[in-house]
């Protein structure tokens, strides 16, 4: 079955240390997005890409890189940079950014990250 | 710019009951409404979409929600709500407008089913 893979479920990093969450998806999708969770706040977009090679920042990306080299895989990297990175991240995608309004997105899992 | 207000943040029903969670948008033109749900540590699964035709959608796990114009409004709802519904509730707008539209998401309403 197709969907989005989202790893590790759980992360634990140490404060100022970079950490990187993978997302992975077989949905044959063109865009893939990055939100942060926390509660009480919804979801606030951290970066979203439109196709390989290419992604923009969202409301909240101070703090955080992305890379798209492959059409299946957008990887998240929180670095140091970030003031409060303890948070539940979310993956998406959906099959193009101007068909996102169309179809909504599909979600991963999520990774909750906890920094100590 | 397009915005969306779920006005109430916790709510607890009883087994059994009926239910409506409320979403409120704001978009000038006729947007494209969507209900996700979360349940605890897990991603959203979408419920139900509208974007055209008739104003009362069916969505998975019984659920529905109507489209009212006038009101700005696309709440949910279920006549008979179960145990397993509890989770956190989320309304989404998206805006058709070119090359970078987005989903915009409510702040989320969470259910509690009482036995």
């Amino acid at each position: 079955d197709g969907g989005i893979t989202q790893s590790p479920k759980y992360l634990f990093r140490k404060e100022g240390q970079n950490v990187t969450l993978s997302c992975e998806q077989n949905l044959n999708h063109d865009a893939m997005y990055w939100y942060r969770q926390d509660p009480g706040q919804g979801l606030r977009l951290i970066y979203y890409s439109q196709i390989v090679n290419d992604f923009q920042k969202g409301d909240i990306a101070e703090g955080y890189s992305v890379s798209r080299e492959k059409k299946e895989s957008f990887p998240l990297t929180v670095t140091s940079a970030q003031k409060n990175p303890t948070a539940f991240y979310l993956c998406a995608s959906s099959i193009a950014v101007y068909r996102a309004v169309n179809y909504g997105y599909t979600f991963g899992s999520g990774t909750r990250l906890t920094v100590v | 710019a397009q915005s969306v207000t779920q006005p109430d943040i916790h709510i607890t029903v009883s087994e059994g009951a009926s239910l409506e969670l409320r979403c409120n948008y704001s978009y000038g033109a006729t947007p494209y409404l969507f209900w996700y749900v979360q349940s605890p540590g897990q991603g959203l699964q979408l419920l139900l979409k509208y974007f055209s035709g008739d104003t009362l959608v069916q969505g998975i796990k019984g659920f529905e929600a109507e489209f009212k114009r006038s009101q700005s409004s696309f709440n949910l709802r279920k006549p008979s709500v179960h145990w397993s519904d509890a989770a956190e509730y989320f309304c989404a707008v998206g805006a058709d407008g070119g090359a970078t539209n987005k989903l915009i998401f409510g702040t989320g309403t969470l259910l509690a089913v009482q036995p």
